[in-house]
Order: structure tokens, then sequence, then C-alpha cells
């Protein structure tokens, strides 16, 4: 079975400093992806960032990079230089099934900026 | 204009009454998909339909029906609304990855919130 695990229901970071998600997984596949969306107040979900699971690089989006640790099957997200515009939900996913394109998601950690 | 819309964005409805959500996109993908998110629960897939003569279902598909009427529309329904699927319903689409790898990013609109009374 393939599930994804946010253990930290919430979280806090001041403003301009650091902040990093945690999300660990369980598949047996060997072709995923793995993603990170936001959901602001507004609820819209908004890609943030993907990692393929063959690529050994972390992928990077501006402020936004994951540490992927494939034999841990950890996935954590880090947001440098926090602003008032990253306070949201986080939500991690896994996409796996092949050709099927499913998403599982994680149940999400609520991070609050604080200035 | 947004790429993937939905409507109604808000609705409540009754016990035993019948409700269609829709979802419309302009980014010409052929994937579409249903999702529901209850709190704490994150998103659990209900539907996906990988075009118009194809529909699969999710892991919660009880209690409703899909119709996909066009590449761009993919509708929900829910044919005797019952107050536990009261949530939010997000539709989202995809396209195959063009590089021979399956590439897919799902792409979210901005969602239903459903109460049932």
């Amino acid at each position: 079975a393939q599930t994804v695990t946010q253990s930290q229901p919430e979280m806090s970071v001041q403003e301009a400093e650091t902040v990093t998600l945690s999300c660990t997984y369980d598949t047996s596949e060997s072709d995923y992806y793995l993603f990170w969306y936001k959901q602001p107040p507004s609820r819209q979900m908004i890609l943030v960032i993907r990692q393929e699971a063959y690529k050994q690089q972390n992928a990077t989006e501006n402020r936004f990079s994951v540490n992927f640790q494939k034999a841990a099957k950890s996935f954590s997200l880090k947001i440098s230089d926090s602003q008032l515009g990253d306070a949201a939900m986080y939500f991690c996913a896994m996409r796996y099934g092949g050709a099927t394109n499913k998403l599982i998601f994680g149940t999400g950690t609520l991070l609050a900026v604080q200035p | 204009d947004a790429d993937v819309t939905q409507t109604p964005r808000n609705r409540i409805t009754k016990t035993g009454k019948r409700i269609m959500l829709e979802c419309s996109q302009t980014k010409g993908h052929d994937r579409m998909y249903w999702y529901r998110q209850d709190p704490g629960l994150g998103l659990r897939l209900i539907y996906y339909s990988f075009d118009v003569k194809d529909i699969n279902k999710g892991e919660i598909s009880d209690g409703y029906s899909v119709s996909r009427q066009a590449q761009a529309k993919f509708s929900l329904s829910l044919e005797s609304a019952i107050p536990n699927q009261t949530a939010l319903y997000f539709c989202a689409t995809s396209d195959f990855g063009t590089s021979g790898r399956f590439q897919e990013t799902q792409y979210f609109g901005p969602g239903t919130r459903l109460l049932v009374l």
C-alpha cells in the first residue's frame, strides 16, 4: 500500500527565517514522483515543487528546496527567507500507479509566519 | 483567466437532493480528476478520467458518479446527498509527459465547498 505521512500538524516560523516541513512515504514502486502543494486561505491548491524519484539531485524552486532521502523514504521541504505570504497549509503528495497517475496526499502541515 | 474552473464555488443542499459539481479546463489536458478534502484527512481521489470514453473509480467512489462530457469538462454528481458528503471538492487536470516517462503534474481548480444539511 502507498502511504504519505506528515507528522507535524502545525509549524511556526519568524519572517525571514528558515523552516523545514517533514514528510515520509512508503511505496513498493520504483517509479514515483513526490510533490509539495500549498493551500492558502483562498483554498487553491498550488504546486510548490516536485521531485522525480529517479533523480538524485534535490529539486529547488527559488526559496523552496527539498531534501530527498530515498533510502529513508523521506521528503522534506525547506522554505528559506520565509515571507508572510508563505503562511498556508502544505501538503506532501506522492504520484504512483504508473500510467494511472494517482496522487496520494498527506494530512497537511499548517504553517504560520510570524512578523 | 483561470485554467481550471469549478462551479459552483459554494453550495448548500439538503439530504436526499441530487447535486452536480462542474469542472472545466482550458489547459488542453486529457486527464481529469475529482478529489474530496476533509479536515485532517488530506485529499482523497473519487474518480478519474483519461479521455472522454474512459472513467475510473478512485478510493472513495461510493455515493458519487461522474460524466466526461468533453475533453474539457468533467462533472461530479451526488445522486442523493448525505451529510457526510459535506466537504471541499477539487477538480484537477494533467497531461501525459512529453519525455517518454510519466512526468505528469496535476493542476487543481479553486475548489467547491459543499454543505449537506
